[in-house]
């Protein structure tokens, strides 16, 4: 059974940046696109991108520049990194599955807090 | 962006009743269109994908249908466990977007 499980500092100051990792176990992380998405009372669920195991990435472009999604196989992790973050990015951070680009996320993690705030 | 609407945002049922939820795109998805629920504290659950394909393991008084630009979410006889949000998401291309979501409570 997949599984996959978010960590990460749970408070982030104004202007620095948020990271956070998905670890994937139960299953290798080959073969599938792995996506970052957060949720929030004002924004919803959002889908901040997603990375492919061999490193090719498409990111939300409501977030410009700032976020970057990186992978490291040798540990079946994906990494989220956001840069100059502000309170509105406060939101629960999911880590979530996808079989092949335009298809469904069919595993999630637990989901991980994240407040933005000084 | 292609936006996702969803109605109503919350319905109110009794156990045993037919539920439907519908989301509007705002073009054309072909059957690009997932659902998922999601209780609180949990992380969103696919239900249906492709318009009108059942996840396994879901059970099958939940069925989709549409294509386009509207779809719907029909639940035949609710069950206490299905009380919970429901949300619609298109993944006909990058970003991705979902519906705000349908709180179904129990009447």
């Amino acid at each position: 059974q997949v599984q996959l499980q978010e960590s990460g500092p749970g408070l982030v100051k104004p202007s620095e940046t948020l990271s956070l990792t998905c670890t994937v176990s139960g299953g290798s992380i080959s073969s599938y696109y792995w996506s970052w998405i957060r949720q929030s009372p004002g924004r919803g669920l959002e889908w901040l991108g997603y990375m492919y195991y061999s490193g090719s990435t498409n990111y939300n472009p409501s977030l410009k520049s700032r976020v970057i999604i990186s992978v490291d196989t040798s540990k079946n992790q994906f990494s989220l990194h956001l840069r100059s973050v502000t309170a509105a990015d406060t939101a629960v951070y999911y880590c979530a599955r996808e079989g092949v680009p335009n298809e469904y996320f069919d595993y999630w993690g637990q989901g991980t807090l994240v407040t933005v705030s000084s | 962006d292609i936006q996702m609407t969803q109605s109503p945002s919350s319905l109110s049922a009794s156990v045993g009743d037919r539920v439907t939820i519908t989301c509007r795109a705002s073009q054309s998805i072909s059957s690009y269109l997932n659902w998922y629920q999601q209780k609180p504290g949990k992380a969103p659950k696919v239900l249906i994908y492709a318009a009108s394909s059942l996840q396994s393991g879901v059970p099958s008084r939940f069925s989709g249908s549409g294509s386009g630009t509207v779809f719907t979410l029909t639940i035949r006889s609710l069950q206490p466990e299905d009380f919970a949000t429901y949300y619609c998401q298109h993944s006909y291309n990058t970003p991705y977007t979902f519906g705000r979501g349908t709180k179904l409570e129990i009447k």
